[in-house]
This record gives C-alpha cells, structure tokens and sequence, in this order.
C-alpha cells in the first residue's frame, strides 16, 4: 500500500526566505507526482505536477523535482511571501504493471507553511 | 461552469440520518473524484468515475456510502445512517480523461462541503 509522508508538517519562516518542503512515498510504482495547496476553507489547488519520467517542474518562484528510484520529490519556493502561507500537500497517482494510471491520489499529511512579514 | 461546483458548503445533521453532497464537475472532464478529508487522517479517496467504466469505489470505508454519477456529469455521494465519524470535509475533484496525456492529469478540486453529524 502506498504511503506518502511529508516533512515538516509545519514550517514558519520570515518573508523573503528561501524553502524546501519534502515528501516521500513507499512504492515507486508511480504515473506522476502532484503538489497542491490548500488554503483555509477552501479546495485545493495544482500547482505543479510531474510525470514519473520526468526530474522537475517549474512555475514562477516554485521548482518541484522528483527522484522516482529514492522516493522523493521536493517543492522549492523561493523568495517567499506571506501570500504563501497555507497548506502544502503531495500527492501521488499510481500506475499499473501496464503503465496507464489508475486514477486515485494517495496524499501526504501536508506541510502547514507560514510565511511572516 | 469555471469550476468544480459542490453542494452544500455546510452540512450539519443528526446522528443516524442520511445525507446527500452534490458535485457539479468541469463541463467536458470525464473522469470525476471524491475525497474526504478528516482531522488528523488527512485527505483519502472514496470513489472515481471514468465515463462508462465501472467506477473504483475501493475507498469508500463502508457499505453505508454510495455514489453515482448521472449522464456522465452530475455526482452524487450518499451516507446513510450517518456517524460521528463521518464528520469530514468531502471533497470532489475532476479531470480530463487521466490517462492521456499530462496536461490531462491534473485534478481541479471543489471547495468542499463541511459534513458535521452531531
């Protein structure tokens, strides 16, 4: 069964810092890697996913990356802002001995992210 | 519509009664989601729709949940005889048919609706 950790589950940091969030999963048996955020009350949003054969994804002041062999991937905000601050969650697709995906998410707990002016 | 629709925003009922959350998908997403999301369990899945497929319910953590998806667009997810347990925030997502493609992959989620049995 897959299990996806996310490392730390909460993080504050003054505005302008640069941080990595990470997460983990068991089964590298993977379709891609998806990382969302969530802010209070509120759904999720995409913000980068990764194809299982692809090393990394960017968009503006975010870089995810994905090791597939080790387990991990890494969302990297630079230059961060308070408008930053909210849940970060990664989500993982599996794919079958065939290689199309299933389509159900396995989510990690999230990292609770405050960014401070 | 924009976006993924859900209704209610708010759900509070009774122990023991049954409750119906509505999910209005992104018009032309084929394949659509539920989640719940618990304190302290984080977000799981319950249910996936893929057109005409038999849906995958090896999440749903009972016999007391259901779900259907009517014409292909509309869901509907259904507990019955509600639990404190169930308390959740039940969330739906849509996408693109999930196997073609990466832009297609991705899941835009509903804002959720809050089930509180009291």
């Amino acid at each position: 069964k897959q299990e996806v950790t996310q490392i730390p589950a909460a993080l504050s940091v003054p505005e302008g810092e640069n941080l990595v969030l990470n997460c983990s999963f068991t089964d590298s048996a993977i379709y891609n890697l998806q990382w969302f955020r969530q802010d209070p009350g509120k759904g999720l949003t995409s913000l980068l996913l990764i194809q299982s054969s692809q090393r990394e994804q960017t968009s503006g002041r975010l870089n995810a990356s994905l090791d597939k062999s080790s387990g991990r991937s890494t969302l990297y905000i630079a230059a961060s802002q308070p408008g930053d601050s909210a849940t970060y969650l990664c989500a993982v697709r599996p794919s079958n001995a065939g290689g199309t995906s299933y389509g159900k998410l396995t989510f990690g707990q999230g990292t609770i992210l405050t960014v401070h002016p | 519509g924009a976006g993924v629709s859900q209704s209610p925003s708010n759900k509070v009922t009774e122990k023991g009664k049954d409750v119906e959350l509505r999910c209005d998908p992104i018009s032309g997403h084929t394949a659509l989601y539920w989640y719940r999301q618990s304190l302290g369990q984080g977000l799981e899945f319950l249910i996936y729709f893929q057109g005409n497929s038999a849906p995958d319910k090896s999440g749903l953590p009972s016999d007391r949940f259901s779900a259907e998806r009517t014409g292909g667009s509309v869901s509907t997810l259904t507990i019955q005889r509600t639990q404190q347990e169930d308390s959740a925030v039940y969330l739906c997502a849509s996408s693109l048919r999930p196997d073609r493609g990466e832009a297609k992959n991705i899941q835009y989620f509903g804002a959720g609706t809050r089930l509180s049995v009291l």
